[in-house]
């Protein structure tokens, strides 16, 4: 069966420091790989996605970027964290180019910058 | 392009009577249809999809949720509510031809009240 991984599961971080989330799946090959934030009270906000290894499209302009080193391995990072990065961050992963097949999310990591 | 709004940012609900979550959706294609639900500091969980097979679609927990086309929705329901029931779910839309990028609801806080 398919699982998916983030870590930390919590980050308190100083303003200006840097940052790295990891996110991996297992069982399942050439995932669609997503970032998502979601800040205090608010809806998700897609981050990145990627549908290959060193394939990532941005969604919005931000501090803020993302790797994708091996099939299964989705890095976000940041080399300044701000204030406005606090938040809970979710990664998720998906199959195939296509409409109909769910999203399924990993844990998250919450971030509190300080 | 797609949309989705979530029409209700908050239900209250008491323990044992029926749930409704408001969901209104735009799409140009042949959409696909999530409900997905979150519990606190959690990941999201597919609750239900609906992917032009079944309009009355069934999910997990005795939720479920009919589409209907001519009124461009699809809200979500529970004969009755369970205590556990209490989480944030999001309504999300994916259209074939366009592109496969989930759009997220706002979301709605289900509160339920024993």
């Amino acid at each position: 069966s398919q699982t998916i991984h983030q870590w930390p599961a919590t980050l308190v971080q100083p303003v200006g420091s840097p940052l790295s989330l990891e996110c991996t799946v297992e069982g399942t090959s050439n995932p669609n790989l997503y970032w998502y934030r979601q800040a205090a009270g608010r809806g998700l906000q897609l981050l990145f996605y990627s549908v290959g290894i060193g394939q990532i499209s941005s969604e919005v302009p931000q501090n803020l970027s993302a790797s994708r080193p091996q099939d299964r391995q989705f890095i976000l990072s940041s080399k300044k964290l701000l204030l406005s990065d606090s938040g809970f961050y979710l990664c998720a992963w998906s199959v195939g180019l296509v409409s109909y097949n769910e999203q399924f999310f990993g844990p998250g990591t919450r971030l509190t910058v300080l | 392009a797609q949309s989705v709004t979530q029409l209700d940012s908050h239900v209250s609900v008491s323990e044992g009577t029926p749930v409704l979550l408001r969901c209104n959706y735009s799409s140009s294609y042949s959409p696909s249809l999530f409900w997905y639900v979150q519990h606190p500091n959690k990941g999201l969980q597919l609750l239900l999809k609906y992917t032009s097979a079944a309009t009355l679609v069934k999910g997990i927990n005795g939720f479920e949720a009919e589409f209907k086309k001519s009124e461009t929705s699809f809200h979500l329901t529970k004969p009755s509510a369970h205590m556990s029931d209490a989480a944030e779910y999001f309504c999300v839309v994916s259209e074939s031809g366009g592109s496969y990028i989930p759009t997220f609801g706002r979301g709605t806080s289900l509160i339920v009240h024993p």
